[in-house]
C-alpha cells in the first residue's frame, strides 16, 4: 500500500537535546511538507521541499532543520533552539501543488 | 495575507441531525478550497475540494460549495453518524506558484447516539 509513514508515533525530548522525526513516502511525490499542530490551532507550516536537495522555510522554521537527500525521505530535526517543542507534528506530500496527503503524525513531548 | 476562519467548536449533535460548519476565507487571486478531516490520534485526510467558483465538492455525504461572492466554503451533511465525530479543517491554496496550504483552526464535532 502506498502512503506516508511517520516514526516514531511518540517521542520525548530532554532539555538541550536535538531529536529527529522521520517521514518516508512511497507515493513518488515530488513535494514534501512538515506542519506543527497545537491544541485548538490549525496547522502551521515549518518547512517544505519541492524537489530533492532543495527546501524552503515556512511560517515557523526557527528552531527546526530539515534535509531532502532522497525523494522518499524528509526528516525533521527539532533542535535545542526550539524552546517550546511540545506539539503534534504532521508530514505531508503532494504531486506538485496538488492535494496534500498526510501521515499519521508524531507527538513530541518534553521531559 | 491569506487566512481562513472557521466557526468555533466544539459542536455536539445527535445522530441523524443536520450539520453545518461555516468557513470563510481571505485570499488574493483565485484559491482552491479544501475540507480535511482528522480522526482522533491520526493525520489529516482530504474530505473534499473545489477549485473554482460555484464548484461543489462532495464525498461520503458531505458537501461544500465554493461561493466567491461571499468568500465562503461551508461544510454540510444531511444526517450525521457517530463515526463522523472528528475535527474538521477548512483550508485554501492560492495555487499560482504557492505550495502552501493555509488552514483554519479546526472545528471539533461530536455526534452522540
Amino acid at each position: 500500500d502506498g502512503g506516508i509513514t511517520q516514526s516514531p508515533k511518540y517521542l520525548f525530548r530532554k532539555e538541550g537535546q536535538n531529536v529527529t522525526l522521520s517521514c518516508e513516502q512511497n507515493l513518488n511525490h515530488d513535494a514534501m511538507y512538515w506542519y506543527r499542530q497545537d491544541p485548538g490551532q490549525g496547522l502551521r507550516l515549518i518547512y517544505y521541499s519541492q524537489i530533492v536537495n532543495d527546501f524552503q522555510k515556512g511560517d515557523i522554521a526557527e528552531g527546526y532543520s530539515v534535509s531532502r537527500e532522497k525523494k522518499e525521505s524528509f526528516p525533521l530535526t527539532v533542535t535545542s533552539a526550539q524552546k517550546n517543542p511540545t506539539a503534534f507534528y504532521l508530514c505531508a506530500s503532494s504531486i506538485g501543488k496538488n492535494i496534500q496527503y498526510f501521515g499519521a503524525g508524531t507527538r513530541l513531548s518534553v521531559l | 495575507g491569506d487566512s481562513v476562519t472557521q466557526m468555533e467548536g466544539p459542536v455536539t449533535l445527535s445522530e441523524e441531525a443536520f450539520l453545518t460548519i461555516n468557513c470563510t476565507y481571505t485570499a488574493t487571486g483565485y484559491p482552491s478550497l479544501f475540507w480535511y478531516v482528522q480522526y482522533p490520534g491520526e493525520g489529516l485526510q482530504l474530505l473534499l475540494k473545489a477549485t473554482k467558483a460555484d464548484d461543489k465538492g462532495s464525498n461520503k455525504g458531505f458537501e461544500a460549495t465554493y461561493r466567491k461572492e461571499t468568500t465562503s466554503f461551508h461544510l454540510e451533511k444531511g444526517s450525521v453518524q457517530v463515526s463522523d465525530s472528528a475535527v474538521y479543517f477548512c483550508a485554501l491554496s492560492t495555487g499560482a506558484g504557492s505550495y502552501q496550504l493555509t488552514f483554519g483552526k479546526g472545528t471539533k464535532l461530536s455526534v452522540i447516539p
